[in-house]
């Protein structure tokens, strides 16, 4: 099973801020099958990256996702208040599936 | 616009099987290269993948949980299913059914099933 660690557990920025969320895998995965969500509280999850770099349709420029191999980045470029949010990487291309943990945004 | 509605009991018992429902309105659960997923979040918790049912009807489950889960579609309805049987109180969670490409994630998703078991 590929295990994905995110870091950091909790990030507190303020709006205009650049957020930097890590996904670490225990093996390599292919970037087609690497995809970030995004879930609000009380909310479902919202895919917004697959393919470690494509953003998904309706998704804000602001959103961007990088990496390869066992590094994954998604970088919000410019907080906004309704990023507040818990964001998940997971893999797609392994079985089982899996989800990392999650990184909380927490805005200042 | 595609969405995805899930429906089923809300409360079941220790032992006994959860049976859920995912209905798709706008597209049809046979389009091409499609994985319907079920994922579950227990509160507070991350997520789980459960597993998958392909267009062409080959599943793929969590290995945590391939002794108690199995997936179906049932084009005639345009929905697919979950059942988990021998359910315990480590069971409740919010179960989700999802959708999408098998190259691109899961884009559709429904709201989210509170099941307790209790």
């Amino acid at each position: 099973e590929i295990v994905l660690t995110q870091s950091p557990g909790t990030l507190s920025l303020s709006p205009g801020e650049r957020a930097t969320l890590s996904c670490r895998a225990s093996q390599s995965v292919a970037s087609i099958y690497l995809a970030w969500y995004q879930q609000k509280r009380g909310q479902a999850p919202r895919l917004l990256i697959s393919g470690a770099s494509s953003r998904a349709t309706g998704i804000p420029e602001r959103f961007s996702g990088s990496g390869s191999g066992t590094d994954f980045t998604l970088t919000i470029s410019r907080l906004e208040p309704e990023d507040l949010a818990v964001y998940y990487c997971q893999q797609y291309g392994t079985s089982p599936w899996t989800f990392g943990q999650g990184t909380k945004v927490e805005i200042k | 616009q595609v969405q995805l509605q899930g429906s089923g009991p809300r409360l079941v018992k220790p032992s006994q099987t959860l049976s859920l429902t995912c209905s798709v309105y706008g597209a049809s659960v046979n389009r091409g290269l499609y994985a319907w997923t079920w994922i579950r979040q227990p509160a507070g918790k991350g997520l789980e993948w459960i597993g998958h049912i392909y267009t062409s009807g080959s599943t793929d489950y969590n290995p945590s949980l391939k002794s108690r889960v199995s997936m179906s579609l049932d084009t005639s309805n345009n929905q697919f299913a979950l059942t988990l049987n021998s359910m315990t109180a480590a069971d409740t969670a919010v179960y989700f059914c999802a959708g999408g490409s098998r190259y691109d994630g899961s884009h559709l998703w429904d709201q989210g099933s509170m099941v307790t078991v209790s």
